[in-house]
């Protein structure tokens, strides 16, 4: 099946720092969406990405949906102790009822 | 903001039980999802629901689970004979027709 190769796979960064992760695949995906997931939570959504090259902004948080339809990346501004936790990218391969496809995650420990 | 409710958060069974796990999902969403995250792994995806079947399920997905939607509102996964390696938490989701996945909080089931 698809699947999606994210990376780091963990982070330690002192607060205020700028963090950067992203995803790759080998297929294209329709779109591209990133969850962050707290301890004992389901994952919420942060970001949504429908159109190859869009640059969506949601506060300190930005994502962008490759122009190939084959990466994204999320970046987090200005660290914050509450950034901690797991992000997940996930895509979806085609337009429908397609299930989505999650990356392995990105585990975010920030350092006051 | 609506939310997707999963009962219970956790459930404890022996080897071999039935267990029955619950999801309400939000009120006018048309499409429903099961995933399982199993300890310090990827969000995977099980099996997905769309006008009273399933239209999607993975491998995983085998003769030991089932899904229904008994009424307008209740969502469920059964699971006929539990083994160890069902260990894990189970995320309902649901959507409306874009891709606005709402995921629940998760039941964590723990096979002894």
């Amino acid at each position: 099946g698809q699947q999606l190769n994210q990376s780091p796979q963990s982070m330690f960064i002192q607060e205020g720092e700028d963090v950067s992760m992203n995803c790759t695949s080998s297929s294209i995906f329709n779109t591209w969406l990133w969850y962050k997931q707290e301890p004992g939570e389901g994952p919420v959504l942060l970001i949504a990405l429908y159109k190859a090259g869009e640059l969506t902004s949601n506060g300190r948080l930005t994502a962008q949906f490759g122009i190939t339809r084959k990466d994204s990346f999320l970046n987090i501004s200005a660290s914050i102790p509450s950034d901690v936790g797991i992000y997940f990218c996930a895509g979806q391969p085609n337009s429908g009822n397609t299930p989505l496809v999650f990356g392995k995650g990105t585990r975010l420990s920030v350092i006051a | 903001e609506p939310e997707v409710t999963q009962t219970p958060s956790h459930q404890v069974t022996q080897m071999g039980q039935e267990v029955i796990l619950r999801c309400v999902p939000i009120s006018n969403h048309l499409y429903f999802y099961w995933y399982r995250q199993i300890l310090g792994q990827k969000v995977e995806f099980l099996v997905s629901f769309y006008n009273n079947e399933i239209s999607e399920k993975s491998e995983i997905f085998d003769d030991q689970f089932s899904v229904e939607r008994p009424d307008g509102s209740n969502f469920t996964l059964k699971i006929r004979s539990t083994k160890l390696e069902d260990s894990a938490m189970y995320f309902c989701a649901s959507r409306d027709n874009g891709y606005g996945y709402t995921f629940g909080s998760g039941t964590r089931l723990t096979v002894v």
